[in-house]
């Protein structure tokens, strides 16, 4: 089944920088975009951008343009997301989510989730 | 960027009850309306997209309508595994943006 397999739990000081993985399996990994979302402690869900695991080519959300990478190894169908210049506002779990491809046009929904990582930045 | 409102932020229901979450686009998203249900420490799963295609295995009990800015997920029967929090989110441009979240708990 399509599974989306994260790294583990992250402590980072800030003003350093953290690179998250995202393994996926059971599907065809080059046609489908992988994005990421985070989640603060107790709160609601945001966006960051996404990656065409087949060209590479990225959308960042623009509050995180010029800090945020995101990169594919497809010979082994994992997609990195990396955060520079942490603070401890970006203290979260960090999910990867594939694209559910129905046909939108646009962007497609999120499924499945990966398990989540979580990044606590402190001094 | 597109803001989603939900209302209300949290509600108590009892088993059987019909509940209604409601969310709002701050412009026309046409159908492009996603919700999602997140269980505590688990991540989110997608339960309807379209705004009102159910995703595969979600039971039928669980019904989207809207489309432009205003939008209903309806749970017509509410079932004791259906606590947890329910987010929509807008798929019509980036960045993708979703609501805040209605928290759902049984009463």
């Amino acid at each position: 089944q399509v599974q989306l397999m994260q790294s583990g739990a992250e402590v980072k000081k800030p003003g350093a920088s953290v690179k998250v993985s995202c393994k996926a399996s059971g599907y065809s990994f080059t046609r489908h975009d992988i994005n990421w979302v985070r989640q603060a402690f107790g709160q609601g869900l945001e966006w960051m951008g996404g990656l065409d695991p087949n060209s590479g080519t990225t959308v960042y959300a623009e509050r995180f343009q010029g800090r945020l990478t995101m990169t594919r190894n497809t010979s082994i169908t994992t997609v990195y997301m990396e955060l520079s210049s942490l603070t401890s506002d970006d203290t979260a779990v960090y999910y990867c989510a594939r694209e559910y491809f129905y046909g939108s046009g646009t962007y497609e929904p999120f499924d499945p989730w990966g398990q989540g990582t979580l990044v606590t930045v402190s001094s | 960027d597109i803001q989603m409102t939900q209302s209300p932020s949290s509600l108590s229901a009892s088993v059987g009850d019909r509940v209604t979450i409601t969310c709002r686009a701050s412009q026309n998203i046409n159908s492009y309306l996603n919700w999602y249900q997140q269980k505590p420490g688990k991540a989110p799963e997608l339960l309807m997209y379209a705004a009102s295609t159910l995703q595969s295995g979600v039971p039928s009990r669980f019904s989207g309508s809207g489309s432009g800015t205003d939008f209903t997920l309806t749970i017509s029967g509410l079932q004791p595994e259906d606590f947890g929090t329910y987010y929509c989110q807008q798929n019509y441009r980036a960045p993708l943006t979703f609501g805040q979240g209605t928290k759902v708990e049984i009463k």
